[in-house]
């Protein structure tokens, strides 16, 4: 069965850093593009980064550029989020979210995991 | 930035057809995705490729994508199916999401 599990969530000041992780198991690890998508309470999806299965390719959005950072290791079948500047405002859930590519222009994703909550508050 | 834009809401009365619909600029030219959230629950992958049906999917669950416009459309809607819905669309190696709409089953 095709899975991801994140962890690494919890409570932290504002200012302060988390590392969020998620297993994957099931498929190759190595031949998917991986996503952090996280969910503000109340609110809708927000994209946060993608890395490829190299690792070559990474992509952020504008609102976590320069703080956060996304890494993989392929021979650990794990995903990682290092979140670093924390703000009141990136409060949410977070989502690992396996990649795929239909075509030139088309990515979506295929398989969640149940999320891990980050809450930073003082 | 590329922008997607949803209906907050859509209501349907059971065994009705919903259609739920996601504009952005000249999204007809890109791939549209759409994605179910139930309350308290991980959102799951109804249609990729503007089109296609993951397995697993109902085929009452269909989407098209033509012009400005892509279109989740749910034929003889259950209760079941009463959640949040998303649409989703790969612009300049970025993802970007619509603002969801809850579909009300009624």
């Amino acid at each position: 069965e095709v899975q991801m599990v994140e962890s690494g969530g919890g409570l932290v000041k504002p200012g302060g850093s988390l590392r969020l992780s998620c297993a994957a198991s099931g498929f190759t690890f190595s031949s998917y593009s991986m996503d952090w998508v996280r969910q503000a309470p109340g609110r809708g999806l927000e994209w946060v980064s993608s890395i490829s299965g190299s690792s070559r390719y990474i992509n952020y959005a504008d609102s976590v550029k320069g703080r956060f950072t996304i890494s993989r290791d392929n021979a650990k079948n794990s995903l990682y989020l290092q979140m670093n500047s924390l703000r009141a405002e990136d409060t949410a859930v977070y989502y690992c979210a396996r990649g795929g590519f239909g075509g030139i222009g088309d990515y979506y994703m295929d398989v969640w995991g149940k999320g891990t909550t980050v809450t930073v508050s003082s | 930035s590329y922008d997607l834009t949803q209906p907050p809401s859509v209501s349907v009365s059971p065994g009705q057809t919903a259609t739920i619909t996601c504009s952005g600029d000249k999204l007809g030219d890109k791939y549209a995705s759409w994605y179910q959230q139930r309350p308290g629950h991980s959102p799951v992958l109804v249609i990729s490729q503007n089109t296609k049906r993951p397995s697993g999917i109902p085929e009452r669950f269909s989407g098209s994508n033509s012009g400005n416009t892509a279109t989740l459309t749910i034929s003889g809607t259950q209760a079941m199916d009463e959640a949040d819905y998303y649409c989703q669309a790969w612009d300049s190696s970025t993802v970007v999401f619509g603002g969801g709409t809850t579909l009300t089953v009624l």
